[in-house]
């Protein structure tokens, strides 16, 4: 059992372009998330998802997008990148998002927009 | 809406010595609370968490942290380090108000030297 993988695990993207980050949960669990992690700010919700076919905002949602098309797979799409976006970003998964789940974190996916 | 607050940004400590790391929340309703860890290079882990019950959880690594509702605290202790705890220590929150979701402090950055 794989857990939570992401992909790439890092990658170097032009301001301007877009760019999707993967995440594949295979535990069956309802929801989703996504954090961006910077120095000295700890993590940040981006988006979220507690069940397929539904998302919602978290505390820094502007810039990023997201689908869910089914249980397993939780996207993030950058549409049109710039340099603040520099950073690493986690996807997490939790049995059904409510306020007793654990969340599992994914390895991470370390963002650079020049 | 809720909030973590962790005391110390960085601490240092030498192998053996006894460890205690400061995290306060503000939420005047139910909470659960967490601690992950973040070994250089690696993924949140899940340390220990708090939903009811004794106040004084144990976790891994012989990790533990007591919950003192009266003074919005979660601190976590270790009575000996070792160089492997060395990593970033991340307190978080859960309450009760609604749809849920992880709230973290800004992490505190542990080098235990041997």
């Amino acid at each position: 059992i794989a857990g939570i993988t992401q992909a790439p695990t890092s990658q170097i993207l032009a301001a301007g372009r877009r760019m999707t980050l993967r995440c594949t949960q295979d535990m069956r669990h309802n929801a989703m998330y996504w954090y961006r992690q910077d120095l000295g700010l700890g993590l940040r919700l981006i988006h979220y998802s507690n069940t397929a076919g539904t998302t919602g905002k978290g505390e820094v949602p502007d810039g990023y997008s997201v689908s869910r098309a089914n249980t397993d797979d939780f996207p993030l799409t950058l549409a049109s990148a710039v340099p603040s976006q520099t950073s690493v970003y986690f996807c997490a998964s939790s049995v059904q998002g409510g306020f007793t789940d654990t969340q599992y974190f994914g390895p991470g996916t370390r963002l650079t927009v020049l | 809406a809720q909030s973590v607050s962790q005391h110390n940004h960085h601490v240092i400590l030498s192998e053996a010595a006894s460890l205690e790391l400061g995290c306060n929340y503000s939420y005047g309703g139910t909470v659960n609370l967490f601690w992950y860890v973040q070994y250089p290079g690696q993924h949140l882990q899940l340390l220990l968490k708090y939903f009811s019950g004794d106040p004084l959880v144990k976790g891994i690594k012989g990790f533990e942290a007591e919950f003192i509702k009266s003074k919005f605290s979660f601190n976590l202790r270790k009575p000996s380090v070792q160089w492997s705890d060395t990593a970033e220590y991340f307190c978080a929150v859960t309450s009760n108000s609604g749809y849920s979701t992880l709230t973290f402090g800004k992490g505190t950055m542990l080098l235990v030297s041997p």
